[in-house]
């Protein structure tokens, strides 16, 4: 199975400031032959399923804010919030849809400042 | 744009079997790949398996032996079994839509979920 590891486990941050996650899976989900990152971003708010976000790594899904974005590279990826809102008080997940199984960070929980 | 919801006993004996349905609308129950994913109070996501119109699947190994899948075109519901269920199998859960085009996407519509204790 592939593990994904996200750091920090919580962060706290000041209305209007960056925030940003890390996420490092234990293989790399870079498939070579079409160069593309099997990663996502998702958020979920306290009793809501989770959202998706951002998906091939940093694609932003249609209606996020452009607030959101994500990079990396085959291991190693970050989620940015570039100024925080109080609407995105929530706990984030990365996801890997590699190889099944597919697999979830633990989460980081985002709260404010 | 494709709604799901999850129904089924909140209340499970240990020992006895789980079994939840999704409903789908909004689109065709033939277009993508369905999913259960589920998540202990407090805890975070694990996915369960998905399954394909024609009955394609694929299990998390870690449940593999518990678990099957099914879909029901006529009446456009996805359905759950787990069996032999402990007090672990306590959470809520998911049902998830992926798409294929040229290989598998990201988990793009989740239904609300349902919680699922087991307790005798």
């Amino acid at each position: 199975d592939i593990v994904m590891t996200q750091s920090p486990d919580s962060l706290a941050v000041s209305l209007g400031e960056r925030a940003t996650i890390n996420c490092k899976s234990s293989h790399s989900v870079l498939y070579n032959s079409n160069n593309k990152k099997y990663l996502a971003w998702y958020q979920q708010k306290s009793g809501q399923p989770p959202k998706l976000l951002i998906y091939w790594a940093s694609a932003r899904k249609p209606g996020v804010p452009d607030r959101f974005s994500g990079s990396g590279s085959g291991t190693d990826f970050t989620l940015t919030i570039s100024s925080l809102q109080a609407e995105d008080v929530a706990v984030y997940y990365c996801q890997q849809y590699y190889s099944t199984p597919w697999t979830f960070g633990q989460g980081t929980k985002v709260e404010i400042k | 744009q494709v709604r799901l919801q999850e129904s089924g006993p909140g209340l499970v004996r240990p020992s006895e079997t789980l079994s939840l349905t999704c409903s789908v609308s909004g689109d065709s129950i033939t277009s993508y790949y369905w999913n259960w994913i589920r998540q202990p109070p407090g805890k975070g996501l694990e996915w369960i398996g998905y399954i394909y119109h024609t009955g394609t699947n694929n299990y998390n190994p870690s449940l593999k032996s518990r678990v099957t899948m099914s879909v029901d075109t006529s009446r456009k519901q996805v359905s759950l079994h787990l069996t032999s269920v402990t007090a672990a199998d306590t959470a809520v859960y998911y049902c998830a839509k992926v798409g294929y085009t040229t290989s598998f996407e990201a988990f793009d519509v989740w239904g609300q979920g349902t919680m699922v204790t087991v307790s005798s």
